[in-house]
């Protein structure tokens, strides 16, 4: 079945600094992909639509500047945190649209803290 | 703001038990689908429901839709404690493969020994 690989599943990093999330889709080929945030015992929001070849469709409320997303092939689509803080420490897990009634398919998710 | 309300938001029972949870949307969806999340990982993907349908089985997975109270439900028959997790419902509001979707509260379920 779809396969959707996130890495890394865990981050620490220092305010100020940058962190790059990554999600390929291993055996598939994904225009677009969803990137997800949620918090302890949180639903998930959605954060931003990724699409292959094209900038990213942010959700209100959402700062295209400090999320960046690029996805530059069909198999690859990465979420940039830029300048982290402390309160950008979240779940964040992207996804990626499966076959007809499949459902979508979810990477396993990275757990980002910031101190 | 959250497209769906789940409940109960935590539910505790005992293996071999039935476990429902209720969804609860507010505009026309083309399918709705289920989704389980164990404690810090992604989510699987358990059923999709369209519309058009009224009910859907998948082995202990029962899902019912009912579009004009907008809701719906999720069985899980003869609980195992591997079935600990969470469960959210998602929306799908577009007809094309690639539709936002947009989830629930989510239902804690705890199944003990």
């Amino acid at each position: 079945g779809a396969v959707v690989s996130q890495h890394p599943s865990w981050v620490i990093c220092k305010s100020g600094t940058s962190v790059k999330i990554e999600c390929r889709s291993l055996d598939f080929q994904a225009t677009t992909m969803f990137w997800y945030r949620q918090f302890p015992k949180q639903s998930l929001m959605l954060m931003a639509t990724s699409n292959e070849g094209s900038k990213a469709t942010y959700e209100q409320g959402v700062e295209k500047d400090k999320f960046l997303i690029n996805h530059a092939s069909l198999t690859l689509s990465t979420l940039t945190v830029t300048s982290a803080h402390p309160e950008d420490s979240s779940f964040y897990i992207c996804s990626a649209p499966g076959w007809r009634a499949t459902g979508y398919t979810f990477g396993s998710g990275t757990r980002l803290t910031v101190v | 703001s959250q497209q769906g309300e789940e409940d109960p938001q935590a539910l505790s029972i005992q293996e071999g038990e039935n476990a429902t949870m209720n969804c609860s949307y507010k505009t026309s969806i083309n399918n709705l689908q289920w989704y389980r999340q164990n404690s810090g990982r992604g989510l699987v993907h358990l059923i999709l429901i369209r519309s058009n349908e009224r009910e859907k089985h998948s082995g202990r997975l029962r899902v019912t839709l009912d579009t004009s109270k907008k809701s719906s439900s999720l069985l899980i028959t003869a609980s195992r404690a591997a079935d600990t997790a969470s469960y959210f419902c998602a929306t799908a509001l577009g007809t094309g493969t690639a539709s936002k979707l947009t989830f629930g509260t989510g239902t804690r379920l705890q199944v003990t020994l």
